[in-house]
């Protein structure tokens, strides 16, 4: 049990244009979801916290109005990359929690390249 | 945020023990001690946690200090999928996982 899936697992676009990263929780209803960033040889960087029906929480320094992130339900959460730079090139990870967030469940990840 | 120090990297020999170490000195008396491992282009997959007590699951067993600003994760046989970087995390009551740099684990056949 405890599975998160990610759409699409890997993007490539073109710099101007958006992306939309999809993640699931496919076996029990995320409360909490997260979304992470992370460059080569890098660890993990929590971007935003996004909780089902309310507006994300962004890290200090991610810019909201380019990673709009939307939870609509319970087990799906979105995050758009708009106007894509090559800069935003990277490994998108999302994470779910259930009610207990002891535990978090993570997606497989999104590579995505913004030529 | 919370921070974690751990070694950059580690060496083991397939099928003997590993104990990745894991400095927390800034641990408050509520947060929970949560290791993850990630392997190559994967996202990070949950190992262990736990908050005073030593714990045990069918992957890993975690060792507290008794003051709580130290622990271990111990992988009782390493195998080849076992080559990850582990990450040893405390989790305050923000619920957010702070990924420090983690333990890159190497296991030679």
């Amino acid at each position: 049990g405890a599975v998160v899936s990610q759409h699409p697992s890997r993007v490539i676009c073109k710099s101007g244009t958006s992306v939309k990263i999809e993640c699931r929780s496919l076996d029990f209803q995320a409360t909490t979801m997260f979304w992470y960033r992370q460059f080569p040889k890098q660890s993990l960087m929590l971007m935003a916290t996004s909780n089902e029906g309310s507006k994300a929480t962004y890290e200090q320094g991610v810019e909201k109005d380019k990673f709009l992130i939307n939870h609509a339900s319970l087990t799906l959460s979105t995050l758009t990359v708009t106007s894509a730079h090559p800069e935003d090139s990277s490994f998108y990870i999302c994470s779910a929690a259930p009610g207990q967030v002891h535990e978090q469940y993570f997606g497989p990840g999104t590579r995505l390249t913004v030529t | 945020d919370a921070k974690t120090t751990q070694p950059n990297s580690m060496e083991s020999n397939e099928e003997e023990p590993v104990h990745l170490p894991c400095n927390h000195s800034t641990i408050s008396g509520t947060d929970y001690i949560h290791w993850y491992r990630q392997l190559p282009s994967q996202g990070p997959e949950y190992v262990i946690h736990g908050l005073t007590s030593n714990v045990n699951n069918r992957m890993a067993s975690l060792a507290i200090a008794e003051d709580r600003k130290s622990s271990t994760l111990i992988l009782h046989r390493a195998t080849l999928r076992d080559a990850a970087v582990y990450y040893c995390i405390h989790q305050g009551g923000s619920e957010k996982l702070v990924f420090g740099k983690g333990t890159k684990l190497t296991v030679n056949p």
